[in-house]
C-alpha cells in the first residue's frame, strides 16, 4: 500500500539555524498537509496545499515557515529561524481529495 | 472554528477487557477519523468514518453524524492496543482538527 514518507526521522538543530522538512506524499494525491504535535498535547493544523499554492494556514504558521513542492514528488516545511518552541513532531499528510488523509511517520525536530 | 471533545481522558484496563472511547464534535463534519498514535509517535490511521459503522477485527467504529459524536469500540484488549487515540474531523474546510485524545493503558 502507498504510504506518505518524511525524512529525516529525527533533527537537532540549534536555536537560530534554518530547518527543511521533506515529505513525499502519496503520487496521486492532490492535497498536502503539514501538522505539528508539542509534546503531550494534541495535533495541530499548520497549513494546507493545492495547486501549487497554500489553500489555508493557521496563527501559527507565520512568517518564519513556508512550504514548498520543487518537483513532482516532493513537499517541504522550511523553518526559517528555528526557536526553542519550535520543537515538536512535525507530521505531513496527503489525500486525493474528499477521502481520508495519509499521515507520515513524523520527523521529530529538537531545538537547543 | 469546530471543537472535538474527547472522553475519557484516561482509561486503564486489563488485558482482555472491552472499551468504548467517545468523540463529541461541535457541527456538522464531511470527513471523521480515528487514529491509534503509538508510543514511538506514529499516527495510525483506524477509520474514515463519516458516519455510518464500520469494523476491523476487534475494532469497530460509528459515527451519529446527526447527534454529532462518534465512537470507538475495542474488544478484548491486547497490551499492543497501548497508546493515545485520537479522534480528528474536516468541517467546512480541508483541514483536519483533532481531538485532544485519549490514552489508554492495557495492564497484562
Amino acid at each position: 500500500e502507498p504510504e506518505v514518507t518524511q525524512t529525516p526521522s529525527h533533527q537537532v538543530t540549534q536555536m537560530g539555524q534554518e530547518v527543511i522538512l521533506r515529505c513525499v506524499p502519496i503520487s496521486n494525491h492532490l492535497y498536502f498537509y503539514w501538522y505539528r504535535q508539542i509534546l503531550g498535547q494534541k495535533v495541530e493544523f499548520l497549513v494546507s496545499f493545492y495547486n501549487n499554492e497554500i489553500s489555508e494556514k493557521s496563527e501559527i504558521f507565520d512568517d518564519q515557515f513556508s512550504v514548498e513542492r520543487p518537483d513532482g514528488s516532493n513537499f517541504t516545511l522550511k523553518i526559517r529561524s528555528t526557536k526553542l518552541e519550535d520543537s515538536a513532531m512535525y507530521f505531513c499528510a496527503s489525500s486525493p481529495g474528499d477521502q481520508p488523509q495519509h499521515f507520515g511517520d513524523g520527523t521529530r525536530l529538537s531545538i537547543l | 472554528g469546530i471543537q472535538v471533545e474527547q472522553s475519557p481522558p484516561d482509561l486503564i484496563l486489563q488485558e482482555g477487557a472491552n472499551s468504548t472511547l467517545r468523540c463529541n464534535f461541535s457541527d456538522s463534519v464531511n470527513n471523521l477519523q480515528w487514529f491509534h498514535q503509538n508510543p514511538w509517535g506514529q499516527l495510525i490511521n483506524l477509520f474514515y468514518i463519516p458516519s455510518g459503522t464500520k469494523q476491523n477485527g476487534r475494532l469497530s467504529a460509528t459515527t451519529v453524524a446527526t447527534e454529532r459524536y462518534s465512537l470507538l469500540y475495542i474488544s478484548s484488549s491486547q497490551t499492543t492496543d497501548s497508546g493515545v487515540y485520537f479522534c480528528a474531523v474536516v468541517g467546512g474546510n480541508e483541514k483536519l482538527t483533532f481531538g485532544t485524545g485519549t490514552r489508554l493503558t492495557i495492564i497484562p
